[in-house]
């Protein structure tokens, strides 16, 4: 079963510092998708990111960007620029690409929460 | 856009009470999940439907029971709710394309037995 490891449960960073977040995963499937979310206190889910494991371009979106390092199973998210609103609960996640049972499911970390300080 | 709606956003049930928690998505999504969230836990899938007409065990499946009453509805259900259900429940839906894999969720439902 794929796993999805998030070693960090709490990480703090100084407004317009820059901070990354670690994530690791375990598959045996070579095609896939990882996605990070962002869950402010509202509750609500946020896609923040998303990269697809055949493209080596690592993802980025304004202020958020990954490195993907797919031999060492690794998804990092790093947040420039840091912001009062950037202060939430993040979590990495895992979907298969083509395997049955795997395609259609999303498998979470544990989360980190990152706090962001004046 | 309403995009994924739940009902109840909170509730509070006695131990071997039951209830049901509804989901609409107005996407016209194929695929629709539920999860529960759980301090130092993360997302935990309990149930999924793939498609109209299908549903699958997730993660963490006992106690619960769903159906897949249309496209656009997706309800779980609680037949003895107990003290370990306490927990926030989200439904989620997709699209089923490859190309995107992305989940949208509702607001999620925060429900506590007694």
């Amino acid at each position: 079963a794929q796993t999805v490891t998030q070693s960090q449960p709490e990480m703090s960073v100084q407004e317009a510092e820059t901070v990354t977040l670690s994530c690791t995963y375990d598959t045996s499937e070579s095609d896939y998708y990882l996605f990070w979310y962002k869950q402010p206190p509202s509750r609500q889910m946020i896609l923040v990111i998303r990269q697809e494991a055949y493209k080596q371009q690592n993802a980025t979106e304004n202020r958020f960007s990954v490195n993907f390092q797919k031999a060492a199973k690794s998804f990092s998210l790093k947040i420039s620029d840091s912001q009062l609103g950037d202060a939430a609960m993040y979590f990495c996640a895992y979907r298969g690409g083509r395997r049955p049972g795997t395609a259609s499911k999303l498998t979470f970390g544990t989360g980190t929460r990152l706090q962001v300080t004046l | 856009n309403a995009g994924v709606t739940q009902t109840p956003k909170f509730q509070v049930l006695k131990t071997g009470q039951s209830m049901t928690l509804q989901c609409a998505q107005d996407m016209n999504h194929n695929s629709m999940y539920w999860y529960r969230q759980d301090p130092g836990m993360g997302l935990r899938l309990i149930y999924y439907s793939a498609s109209e007409g299908t549903t699958d065990k997730g993660e963490v499946p006992n106690g619960y029971n769903v159906s897949r009453l249309n496209k656009r509805e997706f309800s779980l259900r609680l037949e003895s709710a107990a003290p370990s259900q306490t927990s926030v429940y989200f439904c989620a839906s997709r699209s089923g394309q490859k190309n995107t894999g992305e989940l949208f969720f509702g607001e999620g439902s925060r429900l506590t037995v007694l």
